[in-house]
Parts: structure tokens; sequence; C-alpha cells
């Protein structure tokens, strides 16, 4: 158990609908990434968040967005959803300097239909 | 611009045999590099890292990697491969002068044969 949790576990939802995602990091952790894996795409990083402040972005699209809230849990909002924007979606957190791992929660499986 | 190979989508290794798995980066400056595991249906596990210091790093349950600055590298290796190692391994790379991106490898299977 890495520290990270996410909810929900499992999504399935239409085209067209939007859905949050949410994660809450390690204890003392202030960053929290978002990474997108799909089996054509591999792990893509979307987004770094670093104390309620975005801190990159990566291959982010503009129906996504994300953010980082006081408590320093996150959510990434996906909106206008569509097939493939199925995947697994990670969130993980570490102790912010660049020399720092990262744990990664277990992930939400979203499927569009 | 920053990027990571991992050149093999898959290796075979029979068991008790050594492995390797192959990693490549580029990064504008001096790189900080990262090794990570996952297993089916879980999350990433991080390995093994290099910031700076001795090529050889050791890390989780057994693995080692060495940096090689000439060639760009970053190989993952252990002497005596377990069944257990079977998973889905990556490479990752950050650039030590640039903003906090991090480039993760399309990711290498790894089948440990019995």
């Amino acid at each position: 158990d890495s520290g990270v949790t996410q909810t929900p576990k499992h999504l399935i939802t239409a085209t067209g609908q939007r859905v949050t995602l949410r994660c809450s990091p390690r204890s003392g952790d202030l960053s929290v990434y978002w990474y997108q894996q799909s089996l054509d795409q591999g792990l893509q990083f979307l987004i770094h968040y670093y104390n309620g402040e975005e801190r990159a972005k990566g291959n982010i699209l503009e129906r996504f967005s994300a953010q980082q809230f006081p408590d320093l849990h996150s959510e990434l909002n996906l909106s206008s959803l569509e097939l493939g924007d199925s995947a697994l979606y990670f969130c993980a957190s570490s102790v912010e300097t660049r020399v720092n791992e990262q744990f990664f929660g277990p992930g939400t499986r979203l499927t569009v239909l | 611009a920053q990027s990571v190979a991992q050149p093999e989508d898959q290796v075979n290794v029979a068991e008790g045999n050594p492995l390797t798995v192959k990693c490549t980066y580029s990064v504008s400056g001096n790189p900080y590099l990262f090794w990570y595991v996952q297993y089916p249906n879980r999350g990433l596990q991080f390995l093994l890292k290099y910031i700076t210091g001795d090529n050889l790093v050791k890390g989780s349950y057994g693995f080692e990697a060495e940096f090689n600055k000439s060639q760009t590298s970053f190989h993952l290796k252990k002497p005596s491969a377990l069944v257990s190692d079977s998973a889905l391994y990556f490479c990752a790379v950050r650039d030590m002068n640039r903003d906090d991106k991090i480039i993760f490898g399309k990711g290498t299977r790894l089948h440990i044969l019995p």
C-alpha cells in the first residue's frame, strides 16, 4: 500500500459526459501528479500540482482540468468524454524535490461507452 | 526535448538466469533517472533511482541499474531472475535543470519462465 488513495476504482460512463476523479496523496506529500495509461499511448504525464499550484503540464487535453485543494487532495475533471478517453488514470504523490520518487495510487479505470 | 526509450516491448528470461531491461534517455542537462515496476491491476512501484555519484545503483527486490553517461543508458539488471519478477517495467527521466516534467518510457514486459 503506497498511502495514495484514488476514488472511484472503476467508472463507466457515456460519451459526452463529465466525470471527476479524486486523489488523496500520502500524508506530508505536497506534490500530486496525474497520469493516463492506455494500451496504445503507454503512460502519459498529464499535470503536476505542488501545494495547490500548477507546476507543469504534459499531454493534457483542453477538455481535461485538475486542481489541488488546501487539504492537498486533488481532482481530475474530464469533460465531453470520448471513447478514446477510456484508460487507467493514476495519481502519484511525492515529497517535492526533483530527486524524489513518486508513490502511485491504485488507479481509476474509466470506461467510456 | 526530454525522451526515454525502452527498445524492447518484451523480454523473456529463464528463472535463475540474469536479466537486463534496457533504457536510453535524452535530456539537455543532467538527468535524474528512475525505474518503476507495475504488477497486474496495480499502480507503479518505485524500484530505484540515479541522482549522482556511484554509477551502479542498488534498489528493491535485488534489482540494480547502471548509469552510463557516454551511452546515455540506464539499464536495469538482476543477477538471478525469479518468476515473481514478471511484470511491466518503466524507465523514467527528469531533467535536473528544467521544469517539473517527468517522462516515462513506454514500458517493457518482463516474462520469467519457470
